[in-house]
């Protein structure tokens, strides 16, 4: 079965890096859209990034542009997020989701200091 | 950017009973290939989000056929024809269809 598994997450502090994870499985992963979403404690849920099936193209929700990179290996199944310049709002669970679903379990990265 | 409205913000159902969730948009979701990219997912308590219905209508697998999906353009209604306890989470509805991608506030149900 589809199976999407996030790691990479961790405590930070403010204006370090971090990059995220996530390992796919149980479907033809080259041709699929793929995004994060992240979610602070106790907030709704906010798109953050997506990724073209062959990574032609990536778009950023404005709060991450220039900050967090999307990226994928199609050859190992692998999608990316590298997170730069981390501030304490960016504090959340980060889902990993194929486009129209489903979605990973989360990592959770905590920023501060 | 897009705005998504979802309401009510929350409701309480008994089981059983209908239950209905809309979702208004600030633009069209129809897209120029006949497709409507809106989606409903629902978070139940400590769990990731799962995808309900994706493309307005569609249900994703292994999703009871009691959810449905309707609307166009810019209105959309989530229908779940008979509650049982599992609904119990928040809903969101999520457009797809202009950069940047967007969900809805959310949608609490609980169970009388």
């Amino acid at each position: 079965q589809v199976q999407l598994v996030e790691s990479g997450g961790g405590v930070v502090q403010p204006g370090t890096s971090l990059r995220l994870s996530c390992a796919a499985s149980g479907f033809t992963f080259s041709t699929h859209a793929m995004h994060w979403v992240r979610q602070a404690p106790g907030k709704g849920l906010e798109w953050a990034a997506v990724i073209w099936n062959d990574g032609s193209k990536r778009y950023y929700e404005d709060s991450v542009k220039g900050r967090f990179s999307i990226s994928r290996d199609n050859s190992k199944n692998t999608l990316y997020l590298q997170m730069n310049s981390l501030r304490v709002e960016d504090t959340a669970v980060y889902y990993c989701a194929r486009h129209g679903g489903p979605w990973g379990q989360g990592t959770l990265v905590t920023v501060s200091s | 950017d897009v705005v998504m409205t979802q309401t009510p913000l929350s409701l309480s159902v008994t089981p059983g009973q209908p239950a209905s969730i809309s979702c208004k948009s600030s633009q069209s979701l129809l897209h120029g290939d006949g497709k409507t990219y809106l989606y409903w997912y629902l978070q139940r308590p400590g769990q990731s989000p799962q995808v309900l219905i994706y493309e307005l209508s569609n249900r994703f697998s292994g999703v009871p056929d009691r959810f449905s999906g309707s609307g166009s353009g810019t209105d959309f209604t989530l229908k779940i024809s008979r509650v049982e306890a599992e609904d119990v989470g928040i809903y969101y509805c999520m457009q797809t269809m202009h950069l940047p991608y967007n969900f809805g506030q959310g949608t609490t149900l609980e169970i009388k």
